[in-house]
């Protein structure tokens, strides 16, 4: 069983679309993160939820939304899209908030704006 | 979060151990070291983590200087399966975020 699951895995789209990238973790976990790999390959956190409420939010344009109906699932809505927003998109989970617990990641979104 | 220093790249005969190092020289005593690594097309896995102690898990060893400015990540028999880039990252008591540098990557070569 996938611990972290992303869909869709790729996702190609058309600037000024609104597109959403879901996320589900059955680690049983209660924080979730969103972060972006760039074409230079450097991760960057975008989001962190704790128990569905917003703790991290690192000067992410405000096209980016993201939701969390539940714990288990944590969503990024973007509209809007740019040519920049194109990049990998891994959504992770934890146990707990401490620095004690490690984040589990998924395998990725590939988002391609033309 | 302090900074971390990795070599850019290094290469291991496959079955050797892969010694990976890693320098955090500010690092504060109540700052985590982590190790992830990224195979290609994948999200980072994590490897393992250590505040003082030298820590050992199914994947890997880590293993800590006593003045914890520094750290070794190894991995024991590596295999072909290895070759990745390997982040270590030092992570703050206080705010949970993991902060990714640049990495090693690692070639395991038969």
């Amino acid at each position: 069983d996938t611990a972290v699951s992303q869909t869709p895995k790729y996702l190609v789209t058309q600037m000024g679309n609104d597109k959403s990238i879901k996320c589900e973790q059955n680690l049983g976990h209660d924080t979730m993160y969103w972060y972006k790999q760039d074409s230079k390959k450097f991760l960057k956190i975008m989001f962190s939820y704790n128990n569905k409420e917003l703790i991290i939010n690192e000067t992410v344009p405000n096209r980016f939304s993201p939701k969390s109906p539940d714990k288990a699932h944590l969503n990024l809505h973007i509209n809007s899209l740019e040519l920049g927003d194109s990049a990998v998109y891994f959504c992770a989970s934890s146990q707990g908030w401490g620095p004690e617990s490690p984040l589990h990641f998924g395998n990725g979104t590939r988002l391609t704006v033309t | 979060d302090a900074k971390t220093t990795q070599p850019t790249s290094m290469d291991c005969a496959e079955g050797r151990a892969a010694n990976l190092p890693c320098n955090h020289s500010t690092i504060s005593g109540n700052e985590y070291v982590y190790w992830y690594r990224q195979i290609h097309s994948q999200g980072p896995q994590y490897i393992i983590h250590g505040l003082k102690n030298n820590e050992t898990n199914e994947m890997a060893s880590l293993i800590i200087t006593e003045d914890r400015k520094s750290s070794t990540l190894i991995l024991p028999h590596a295999t072909l399966r290895d070759t990745a880039v390997y982040y270590c990252i030092v992570r703050a008591q206080y705010g949970n975020k993991l902060v990714f540098g640049a990495g090693t990557i690692l070639r395991v070569k038969s």
